[in-house]
């Protein structure tokens, strides 16, 4: 069975600080990742896609991708209290299948 | 904008009564979408997978004639909870991938079903 294992948490920087959240998975055939931010009572919102070994960076976000150690992770930098939230990794596979971890809870102190 | 929408975003409905809820992709044409169900402090369960012009696809342990899924057309699908019972009051989120089922997922904004 196709996993996605994330630490629950809860993890809790301080306002500025870089947050990292990492995920690992479990099938070598998948070939995209994906994080998403969730805040509580709200679905979730797609925050970075990556579909290649390496860094992609979008203003404060930069996910990197490791095939080889089966391994995701999500660096914010600067964190403000509004990225208090849960962040969702996901993977795809080219068999169709989207499958979730369970989530990481941040906080961010001011 | 939003790229899918659901309604109702909230329902209060009786013990044994039925409860349609409706997802929309308003940007573009989806084959695929699906739904899944979210208990509080817990991650998202995929329900089912919903095909345009075929049968739903039911995960391990969903009842299908419960949840009964119809996706009608290429915009729209629609979940009803049948019977509904306490333990169905749950969040209730439909997504859509654009690029495919296996590539990035766009949430609707939920249904809290409650079940009094």
């Amino acid at each position: 069975q196709k996993e996605v294992e994330q630490n629950s948490g809860p993890l809790s920087v301080p306002e500025g600080a870089i947050a990292s959240l990492n995920c690992t998975y479990s099938d070598r055939g998948s070939q995209s990742f994906f994080w998403y931010r969730q805040y509580s009572g709200k679905s979730p919102e797609l925050i970075m896609s990556i579909y290649s070994n390496g860094d992609k960076e979008d203003g404060r976000f930069t996910a990197q991708l490791n095939k080889a150690s089966q391994y995701v992770s999500l660096l914010i930098r600067d964190s403000q209290p509004s990225d208090s939230a849960t962040y969702l990794c996901a993977g795809g596979d080219t068999g169709n299948q989207f499958y979730f971890g369970t989530g990481t809870s941040l906080t961010v102190i001011p | 904008g939003a790229v899918v929408s659901q309604h109702p975003s909230w329902v209060i409905c009786k013990s044994g009564t039925s409860v349609k809820i409706e997802c929309r992709s308003l940007d573009f044409q989806a084959t695929t979408m699906f739904w899944y169900r979210q208990f509080p402090k817990q991650s998202l369960m995929l329900m089912a997978t919903s095909n345009e012009g075929s049968k739903a696809t039911y995960e391990q342990g969903v009842e299908k004639d419960k949840f009964l899924i119809n996706h009608a057309s290429l915009t729209l699908s629609t979940l009803t909870v049948t019977s509904a019972h306490p333990e169905d009051s749950s969040f209730y989120i439909c997504s859509v991938p654009p690029s495919g089922p296996s590539y990035e997922q766009y949430f609707g904004p939920g249904t809290r079903l409650t079940v009094t």
